[in-house]
């Protein structure tokens, strides 16, 4: 079983959609969860993160957390241009001395079309 | 903004040959990282180093890798001999210690092309 699992894409959504990108993960013992965007080329640019069951709202972007499903998810409100990206779920495992480890998944790949 | 600097940002090399990759974490940043990603693939973790040894490698990480921060600056990744499935980019990061829900900073990554 991957650690963690999204749909490669590409998800093509019209500007002013509502864009929605999913994840599952495997490690019970993820702490917390990083959604990164990536552009072609580039690095991996943190977005937001959650820890806690629920939503987490930050702008238009709305991140959601079920842990006792292994979930998460990225909606993306009023989408741009710029926004098409690929979207890289990250989950975070550690210990209690502080050791902290990011472990990527495939990325979904967001095509906003003008 | 404090940002993780990579050094070079394209190498071109030969297979069999030696190279060095380096990064200049954040100044006070603790953990340190090297993750890779092959064209098309995803983002994969190599290795994290803290308080001047490995905290963990990933099974890419074999003997022809090593890392070490010399300097208490840079943060280097070696790779001694090549071989053409290297060919990827290669991106460090660093993060503070503390608790909560510490955030990756990620370097622009060094491009490395092994013919």
């Amino acid at each position: 079983q991957k650690e963690v699992e999204q749909n490669s894409g590409p998800l093509s959504v019209p500007e002013g959609a509502i864009a929605s990108l999913n994840c599952t993960y495997s490690d019970r013992g993820s702490q917390s969860f990083f959604w990164y965007r990536q552009y072609s080329g580039k690095s991996p640019e943190l977005i937001m993160f959650i820890y806690s069951n629920g939503d987490k709202e930050d702008g238009r972007f709305t991140a959601q957390l079920n842990k006792a499903s292994q979930y998460v998810s990225l909606l993306i409100r009023d989408s741009q241009p710029s926004d098409s990206a690929t979207y890289l779920c990250a989950p975070r495992t550690g210990n209690s001395g502080g050791y902290q480890k990011v472990t990527f998944g495939i990325g979904t790949k967001l095509q906003v079309i003008p | 903004e404090p940002e993780v600097t990579q050094t070079p940002s394209h190498q071109v090399t030969q297979m069999g040959q030696e190279v060095i990759l380096r990064c200049v974490p954040i100044s006070n940043h603790l953990y340190f990282y090297w993750y890779r990603q092959i064209l098309g693939q995803k983002v994969e973790f190599l290795v994290s180093f803290y308080n001047n040894e490995i905290s963990e490698k990933s099974e890419i990480f074999d003997d022809q890798f090593s890392v070490e921060r010399p300097d208490g600056s840079n943060f280097t990744l070696k790779i001694r001999s090549t071989k053409l499935e290297d060919s990827a980019m290669y991106f460090c990061a660093s993060r503070s210690q503390g608790s909560g829900a510490n955030v990756l900073t990620f370097g622009a990554g060094s491009r490395l092309t092994v013919l």
